[in-house]
């Protein structure tokens, strides 16, 4: 039952170029999207999250992306630094304090 | 900047064998979450706490697993008789309120448990 999905295991992007990582998500109840950014050996650290009621979220170089009507959001990092190798792992959780639904992650290799 | 902090790093235990994972949520969270991680599969929730009570809890988390906040700054996770499968990545989490843009759920680096 994967209610979070991550198409794309891996991803390589040159330095300075634009990622972006792509989700897509089942639960029409969800509302609330995160992304979160794992390095090896260490727990997944928070990066940014999108509200339902919203349709985009920007941070300095990260910017989310959520297309209800698709059930889709995106992450775009740019520009890409080599220090964003990481495995990018998308989330998403009903309202209330639920769990975070998780998909599989893709790992996201910027090449210097 | 606040963070969970999770012992011990790694845990080797023999099969049958009760362990405790450890952790140290934020200090002026309110909930708490494990989550698990088998090798090469997705993040996977356990278990919420809020108020000294478990809000949610996974179909993962049956009768050999429980959860304590035995004080007021940790918070444990038991294993009463493990089994070869439940070796994985054990993380904990917490958020400060229950939605919103407080309700980031913020992880420790976790436990890697290892049944033999």
């Amino acid at each position: 039952d994967q209610q979070v999905k991550q198409n794309s295991p891996s991803l390589s992007v040159q330095e300075g170029r634009i990622s972006i990582l792509n989700c897509d998500y089942t639960n029409s109840m969800f509302d609330y999207f995160l992304w979160y950014k794992k390095y090896p050996a260490e727990g997944p650290t928070f990066l940014i999250s999108i509200s339902s009621i919203k349709d985009k979220n920007e941070d300095g170089r990260f910017t989310v992306f959520l297309n209800k009507s698709a059930k889709h959001l995106s992450l775009h990092i740019v520009p890409s630094q080599p220090g964003d190798s990481a495995v990018y792992f998308c989330a998403a959780r009903r309202s209330g304090n639920t769990p975070l639904v998780f998909g599989k992650g893709t790992r996201l290799s910027v090449i210097a | 900047e606040p963070e969970v902090t999770q012992t011990p790093s790694h845990q080797v235990t023999q099969m049958g064998q009760e362990v405790i994972l450890r952790c140290v949520p934020i200090s002026n969270h309110l909930y708490f979450y494990w989550y698990r991680q088998i090798l090469g599969q997705k993040v996977e929730f356990l278990v919420s706490f809020y108020n000294n009570e478990i809000s949610e809890k996974s179909e993962i988390f049956d009768d050999q697993f429980s959860v304590e906040r035995p004080d007021g700054s940790n918070f444990t996770l038991k294993i009463r008789s493990t089994k070869l499968e439940d070796s994985a990545m054990y993380f904990c989490a917490s958020s400060k309120l229950r939605a919103g843009l407080e309700g980031e759920q913020y992880f420790g680096p976790g436990t890697r448990l290892t049944v033999t």
